[in-house]
């Protein structure tokens, strides 16, 4: 069975500022990796994906992730937060072969102060 | 835009009553989806389907059960509702082909129990 982790609950970056959200995952065969955010009150929605080839792939609002495969990772990465960022991010892998469900990690709580 | 809409943003119910959770999409997709959202829990899936009148049990089944008559209609029954089952439930829809295809979600139903 498939599983994700986001070690962190809970980050605090300063408008400007680099972003890197952590992401784990145990699977295997080759995953379908996936990022969402939810701004709050709201449902998810998919800021990127990866299923296979170049394993650094953009997403929408300037984000990207690259998988590494060693690492069994795939973080979540932008160069400069906006204050439109605060939210909650969630890490999600889907399996190979027709399983139809994701795994989603319990997800990633972002604060941006001026 | 897949569109995926939940009847209701807010619902305050009492225990034991019936409660019907309405979820329908505009894309003509097979796969739909039923999660409850819980803080520190990430996204926990209870019921999908995968065709009208098809079901298949989540991770947290107990209490619920779901009803598709309708390829664009997925509907969460909580027979007898309970204080625990007070949380943001959540809809998605994919298509059927792939586990490369990502979910698309609603904007999510908070719901009460008191």
């Amino acid at each position: 069975a498939q599983s994700v982790t986001q070690p962190d609950i809970h980050i605090t970056v300063s408008e400007g500022a680099s972003l890197e959200l952590r992401c784990n995952y145990s699977y295997g065969a080759t995953p379908y990796l996936f990022w969402y955010v939810q701004s709050p009150g709201q449902g998810l929605q998919l800021l990127l994906k990866y299923f296979s080839g170049d394993t650094l792939v953009q997403g929408i609002k300037g984000f990207e992730a690259e998988f590494k495969r060693s690492q069994s990772s795939f973080n979540l990465r932008k160069p400069s937060v906006h204050w439109s960022d605060a939210a909650e991010y969630f890490c999600a892998v889907g399996a190979y072969f027709g399983n139809e469900k994701l795994t989603f990690g319990t997800g990633t709580r972002l604060t941006i102060i001026p | 835009d897949v569109k995926v809409t939940q009847s209701s943003r807010y619902l305050v119910k009492r225990t034991g009553e019936k409660v019907f959770l309405e979820c329908v999409q505009d894309m003509d997709h097979e796969n739909m989806f039923w999660y409850r959202q819980d803080p520190g829990l990430g996204l926990r899936l209870i019921y999908f389907s995968y065709d009208v009148k098809m079901k298949e049990k989540g991770d947290i089944p107990e209490g619920y059960s779901v009803s598709r008559e309708k390829k664009e209609r997925f509907s969460l029954i909580l027979e007898s509702a309970s204080t625990n089952q007070t949380s943001m439930y959540l809809c998605a829809s994919r298509p059927g082909t792939g586990g490369n295809q990502p979910q698309h979600f609603g904007d999510g139903t908070r719901l009460s129990i008191l």
